[in-house]
């Protein structure tokens, strides 16, 4: 694995079903983002976390949850899918003793019917 | 409200040509300031960043510069290519109690035609 990578590539989801989405880095970065992306929107932070074992709520952390049990893994769940939940999600993550560049996965499509 | 506006939304430039994309911005307490190219189903990566009141920083074909006391930055793309069709965002980071907090762009998006 060589930077950050995220699973699946896209899901199409029935409204009411759990899922959950995968990323995970090999930079030993300590902190981890997820975002979503809507047409015309700016990308909106769900959930971060600075270091492991810690999250924190971002601008629109409704309707999802995360953990981070070590450094390259932050899992995203969708409790209970809603069709406003249909979006595109990026995970990114970024090592706040060396500035705040973020680096992001490629990204999962998301439609929830 | 901590808010950041790009213009224009979209435009469109023929191959060899120049443009200049703008960011406005409301973030405060200020940090800094980066663009990030997005391509087509990709994830964002970051082109440049801006730190200094006014300042200016070329990374290849682009150019950025940052006006603070204005709120003010821009991207200049010289003799456009191809494969600069893309999303550019403007991302602005200011410090909380939380750390390091973001505000995107909502982009602008650039295609590049032959």
């Amino acid at each position: 694995i060589a930077g950050i990578t995220q699973a699946p590539t896209s899901q199409i989801l029935a409204a009411g079903r759990r899922m959950t989405l995968r990323c995970t880095q090999d930079m030993r970065h300590n902190a981890m983002y997820w975002y979503r992306q809507d047409l015309g929107l700016g990308l909106r932070l769900i959930h971060y976390s600075n270091t492991a074992g810690t999250t924190g709520k971002g601008e629109v952390p409704d309707g999802y949850s995360v953990s981070r049990a070590n450094t390259d893994d932050f899992p995203l769940t969708l409790a209970s899918a809603v069709p406003s939940q249909t979006s595109v999600y990026f995970c990114a993550s970024s090592d706040l003793n060396r500035g705040n560049e973020q680096f992001f996965g490629p990204g999962t499509r998301l439609t929830v019917l | 409200k901590n808010q950041v506006e790009q213009s224009p939304q979209s435009l469109i430039i023929l191959e060899g040509k120049n443009c200049t994309l703008q960011c406005n911005y409301t973030v405060s307490p200020f940090s800094n300031l980066r663009w990030y190219k997005q391509d087509t189903g990709r994830g964002p990566v970051s082109l440049t960043i801006m730190t200094f009141s006014k300042n200016t920083k070329s990374n290849g074909r682009y150019t950025a510069t940052l006006d603070a006391d204005t709120k003010q930055s821009s991207l200049h793309i010289t003799a456009s290519q191809l494969s600069d069709s893309a999303s550019y965002i403007c991302v602005v980071s200011r410090m909380n109690n939380a750390g390091n907090m973001l505000t995107f762009g909502g982009g602008t998006r650039l295609m590049v035609k032959p």
